[in-house]
């Protein structure tokens, strides 16, 4: 099974920060890399999907990287929407497995 | 617009059965891998079960082998997952989700199950 470990677990930012999130995987990926935006009591939205490939409708501060087995989120100018709860996904192999999650809060 | 509607979700007893629908609109849902991610309370997310799209192949969670079954109607363009020996920690919102990989993305709005006496 492929282990996603995700850092850092949570983070105080100011809006206009730059973030950034990781995920290391246990084995590479072949890009099968994919991260979500969740935020309170809401469903989760795909932000970019293919390591790298920003998902249509989703602003352009958000950005994605990395390939094999580490992988970044990096939200440029941090605003007060992107305050929320960040997921990678691994689809590379069965069983699938997401990272612990990245909680952004207000500084 | 494209959309995926989860129901079915509810209370049940430890050892019940409940089964989760989750029916596709506006989009070419037979072209679709489709999958259960769930959300216990407070915790992140876990992939369940992910179903091919012809359903030919299915793959599932450790926890839930045996116990939970994917399927899919493609001419009612609707996914399933039967649920049976639910454990309390079973209790979550499950959501149906489409390819990870396609351009498009669609995600259900969850259904709360609760396994509870």
């Amino acid at each position: 099974d492929i282990q996603m470990t995700q850092s850092p677990s949570a983070m105080s930012a100011s809006v206009g920060d730059r973030v950034t999130i990781t995920c290391r995987a246990s084995q590479g990926l072949n890009n099968y890399l994919v991260w979500f935006q969740q935020k309170p009591g809401k469903v989760p939205k795909r932000l970019i999907y293919a390591s790298s490939t920003l998902q249509g409708g989703v602003p352009s501060r958000f950005s994605g990287s990395g390939s094999e087995t580490e992988f970044t989120l990096t939200i440029n100018s941090l605003q007060p929407e992107d305050f929320a709860t960040y997921y990678c996904l691994q689809h590379n192999s069965f069983p699938l497995t997401f990272g612990g999650g990245t909680k952004v809060e207000i500084k | 617009e494209a959309q995926l509607v989860d129901s079915g979700g509810g209370l049940v007893q430890p050892g019940g059965s409940l089964t989760l629908s989750c029916t596709a609109s506006e989009f070419t849902f037979t072209n679709y891998w489709m999958t259960w991610v769930r959300q216990a309370p407070g915790k992140g997310l876990e992939w369940v079960a992910t179903i091919k799209p012809d359903g030919s192949d299915k793959s599932y969670v450790d926890s839930v082998k045996g116990r939970f079954s994917i399927s899919r109607d493609n001419a009612k363009n609707s996914l399933y997952l039967e649920m049976n020996s639910l454990r309390v920690e079973d209790t979550a919102v499950y959501y149906c989700m489409s390819q990870f990989s396609s351009t498009s993305h669609y995600c259900g709005q969850g259904a709360l199950v609760t396994v509870s006496s």
